[in-house]
């Protein structure tokens, strides 16, 4: 059965620096998400994606996240400097098609800042 | 906020017994999913109901909406151990397909 793969698994990294989580989604879904998870909290929306851009971002997304999809089958994450309270779960999903269609999680990188 | 909030917080039973988790949300809705994830690992899809949609089944797992109460619960019938894990309800509105995920109920199944 298709599924949504993520990696690296585990990411350790220093305050200040650049991660890029990547992605790649199930191969003919067209929609693409990112959320997070903080240890022993809520699952939460950072940003949709589709056709190429993005279509709503929460809060959390600010101007030290971007979102790219570099080619035709990965989707990726860019923490441009690293916070400590960045430190979370983050999961990758995709849907063949938006409005509330299921949306599949890929089973997430964890990420540690120190 | 659309938050959705699970009840129990946690629940323990025995292998065989079922297992009822409530999911409560506060605005309209699209859909509702639950998903299950086990300790540190990813989410696992288990089922989606619609807003016009009362009750649904899929093997051992029945999920009821009731959109006059803003409810939804989940049922696990004749539990086994491997059913150890979190659960966890997802709703989207109108108009935006972001899920907005609730508190999440811990499962303990004892064998």
């Amino acid at each position: 059965e298709p599924e949504v793969t993520q990696t690296p698994s585990h990411q350790v990294t220093q305050m200040g620096q650049e991660v890029i989580l990547r992605c790649v989604p199930i191969s003919n879904h067209l929609y693409f998400y990112w959320y997070r998870q903080i240890l022993g909290q809520k699952v939460e929306f950072l940003v949709s994606f589709y056709n190429n851009e993005i279509s709503e971002k929460s809060e959390i997304f600010d101007d030290q996240f971007s979102v790219e999809r570099p080619d035709g089958s990965n989707f990726t994450l860019k923490i441009r400097s690293t916070k400590l309270e960045d430190s979370a779960m983050y999961f990758c999903a995709s849907t063949l098609a938006g409005g509330g269609e299921t949306q599949y999680f890929g089973p997430g990188t964890r990420l540690l800042v120190l | 906020s659309q938050q959705g909030e699970e009840d129990p917080q946690a629940l323990s039973i025995q292998e065989g017994e079922n297992a009822t988790m409530n999911c409560s949300y506060k605005t309209s809705i699209n859909n509702l999913q639950w998903y299950r994830q086990n300790s540190g690992r990813g989410l696992v899809h288990l089922i989606l109901i619609r807003s016009n949609e009362r009750e649904k089944h899929s093997g051992r797992l029945r999920v009821t909406l009731d959109t006059s109460k803003k409810s939804s619960s989940l049922l696990i019938t004749a539990s086994r151990a491997a059913d150890t894990a979190s659960y966890f309800c997802a709703t989207d509105a109108k108009n935006t397909d972001k899920l907005i995920f609730g508190t999440g109920t811990r499962l303990q199944v004892f064998p």
